[in-house]
């Protein structure tokens, strides 16, 4: 399997732009969560889906963030509009759905973003 | 959620045994002890899982007292690849999903 991938590795772009980050996870996971990753606040959960449907976004922090995700093998997280504040690393992970233990999430690369 | 307390920052040199220790006074009955890796420019990656007693796998050991306040990460002759941060979590394990909350980390430097 080719794990978690996620696109664009870097991203760079203006204040005020819109950004679409996007993610397929492992092929049979039933969970799919956006992290995003600072020097100041560390790794943040944004938002995480089961089965497609959003569970938890209590994470996102404001309604220029919005994430979706229309089948099991696809999800975007769109920030609308950008500002410099956004600069971050962002990850998608995915997790199996297995019971009796916490589940292992697998984490992509990443998506370097920056915002001018 | 437990919270988890553990170091900032720690290092070693190759060859020898580190071991990371995490509080986590607060888990509940269902809860089990995760640590993940971290590399530069690299998403978290899992390296172990525990519930009480001892686990080992091909990377650690993970050593959890009874009482369960506590727990600690046993990487055994470290090399400078295991530099990296390693985060402790603590999740519900009771069939519901856990949220994993990472918290700063443990920042392990490695030298020759």
């Amino acid at each position: 399997d080719a794990g978690v991938i996620q696109s664009p590795r870097h991203e760079v772009t203006e204040m005020g732009q819109e950004v679409t980050l996007r993610c397929k996870p492992i092929s049979g996971h039933d969970y799919l969560f956006w992290y995003r990753q600072t020097m100041m606040r560390g790794l943040e959960l944004l938002i995480y889906f089961n089965n497609n449907v959003p569970i938890d976004d209590s994470g996102m922090p404001e309604d220029r963030f919005s994430a979706k995700m229309p089948n099991a093998s696809f999800s975007t997280l769109k920030i609308q509009p950008s500002e410099p504040r956004d600069s971050a690393v962002y990850f998608c992970a995915s997790s199996p759905r297995t019971s009796g233990s916490t589940d292992t999430q697998y984490f992509g690369p990443g998506t370097r973003l920056t915002v001018l | 959620l437990a919270k988890t307390t553990q170091p900032i920052s720690m290092d070693s040199y190759e060859g020898q045994e580190v071991n990371i220790t995490c509080s986590h006074n607060n888990i509940a009955t269902n809860d089990y002890i995760t640590w993940y890796q971290q590399f530069p420019s690299q998403g978290p990656r899992f390296i172990i899982q525990g519930y009480k007693t001892k686990v080992t796998n091909e990377v650690a050991s993970l050593f959890i007292p009874a009482d369960r306040k506590s727990s600690t990460l046993s990487l055994p002759r470290v090399s400078l690849s295991d530099t990296a941060v390693y985060y402790c979590l603590v999740g519900d394990g009771a069939g519901g999903y856990n949220k994993l909350i990472f918290g700063a980390g443990t920042r392990l430097a490695v030298h020759p």
